[in-house]
Parts: C-alpha cells; sequence; structure tokens
C-alpha cells in the first residue's frame, strides 16, 4: 500500500460530460501529480501541485484542470470528454525538498461511451 | 517525440536466470532515473533509481546500471523469482528536488518469468 488514495477506481461516462477525479497523497507529502495512462502509452505527465500551488505542467489539455485543496487533497476535473480520453488517470505524492520517488495510487480507470 | 524508450514491449526468462530490461533515452538535461514495477489493477511501484554522477546501483537482487556516454541504462534482476513478473517502467527526470519536472516514462516491458 502506497498511502496514496485515489477514488473512484472506475468511472463510465458519456462523450461531452464532465468527471471529477479526486486524490489524497501520503501522510506528509506536499507535491500531488497527475499521470494519464492511455492503451500502449507510457505514464504521461499531466501536472503537478505543491501544498497548494500550481508547480509544473505537462501535456494536460484545456479541458482538463486540477487543484489541490489547504488539506493538500487533489482533484482533477475532466471536461467535454472525448472518446480519446478514455485511460488510466494516475495520481502520485512525494516529498519535496530532497529528491525523492514518487508514490502512487492505484489510479482511476475512465471510460467514455 | 520519445524522449524514453523501451525497445522491448516485453521479455519472457526462466526462473532463476537473470533478467535484464533495457532503456534508452535522448534528453542529455536527465540527471536522474528510475525503474518502477506495475502489477495489473495497481499503481506503480517504485524500485530502484540512480543519479547521473553514478554508474551502478545495487539493492537486493535489482542492480540498475547507467552509461551516459550511450545515454542507456539497464535493469538486471537476479535470480529472477515467479513474484517478478510484472510490467517495469523506466523513468527519467531534470532538475533538482521533488521532480519538479515530472518523470518521462518510456512505455515498459512486461516481464514474464517462466517456470
Amino acid at each position: 500500500d502506497s498511502g496514496v488514495t485515489q477514488t473512484p477506481k472506475h468511472l463510465i461516462t458519456a462523450t461531452g460530460q464532465r468527471v471529477t477525479l479526486r486524490c489524497s497523497p501520503r501522510s506528509g507529502d506536499l507535491s500531488v501529480y497527475w499521470y494519464q495512462q492511455s492503451l500502449d502509452q507510457g505514464l504521461q505527465f499531466l501536472i503537478q501541485y505543491y501544498n497548494g500551488e500550481e508547480r509544473a505542467k505537462g501535456n494536460i489539455l484545456e479541458r482538463f484542470s486540477a487543484q489541490q485543496f489547504p488539506d493538500l487533497h487533489s482533484e482533477l476535473n475532466l471536461s467535454s470528454l472525448e472518446l480519446g480520453d478514455s485511460a488510466l488517470y494516475f495520481c502520485a505524492s512525494s516529498v519535496e525538498g530532497e529528491w525523492s520517488p514518487l508514490h502512487f495510487g492505484n489510479g482511476t480507470r475512465l471510460t467514455v461511451t | 517525440d520519445q524522449q524514453v524508450k523501451q525497445n522491448s514491449p516485453s521479455l519472457s526468462v526462466q526462473e532463476g536466470r537473470i533478467s535484464i530490461l533495457n532503456c534508452d533515452y535522448t534528453n542529455s538535461m536527465f540527471d536522474y532515473f528510475l525503474w518502477y514495477k506495475k502489477y495489473p489493477a495497481e499503481g506503480p511501484t517504485f524500485l530502484i533509481s540512480i543519479s547521473s554522477i553514478k554508474d551502478k546501483n545495487e539493492d537486493g537482487r535489482f542492480t540498475v546500471f547507467l552509461n551516459k556516454s550511450a545515454k542507456h541504462l539497464s535493469l538486471h534482476i537476479v535470480p529472477s523469482q515467479p513474484g517478478d513478473s510484472a510490467v517495469y517502467f523506466c523513468a527519467a527526470t531534470s532538475g533538482t528536488g521533488g521532480g519538479a519536472d515530472g518523470l518521462t516514462f518510456g512505455k515498459g516491458t512486461h516481464l514474464i518469468i517462466q517456470p
């Protein structure tokens, strides 16, 4: 158990809809990262938050947004969903101030029909 | 443009033998490299890492080798065990402190340990 909790585990929705994925980082970790894994693809970095502030952006679409709350949990909002957004979405957290590995949650599998 | 490449989608090895997983990268700014292991229905789990100032790092049965001039790293597992069957991801990052640039992952190699 990595200590990173993601909900829900599965999500099925229709094109054009909006969903919210939730992540609780490990206790004490201030950084939260979001990654997307599509079929036959590696994990693509989307965005990072540190202590409530956006720290780095990767290949995140404009239809997607994220935030980190004062209690350090994070939400990834996906809107105007398309079939191609179907993927596994992983959240990870890490300790800031020293380089340390990212610890991943078990992911949310999003299916857009 | 893939900056981290794992050219073998799958690898089959007999139990007890050595497993060697390979990874190539193109970005010369990468200075920290990691291997993650992933079982189905679980998130990736950190396995071992290496800084660009080293060329080898060992942790039990796992050893990572880094060849900076060739921009190549490899993961050796000796001896291979059935529980090692999983997808292995190579990842790299540049910058310091908390991986602020995010990790760049390869597409993974599915390692199958045959009894």
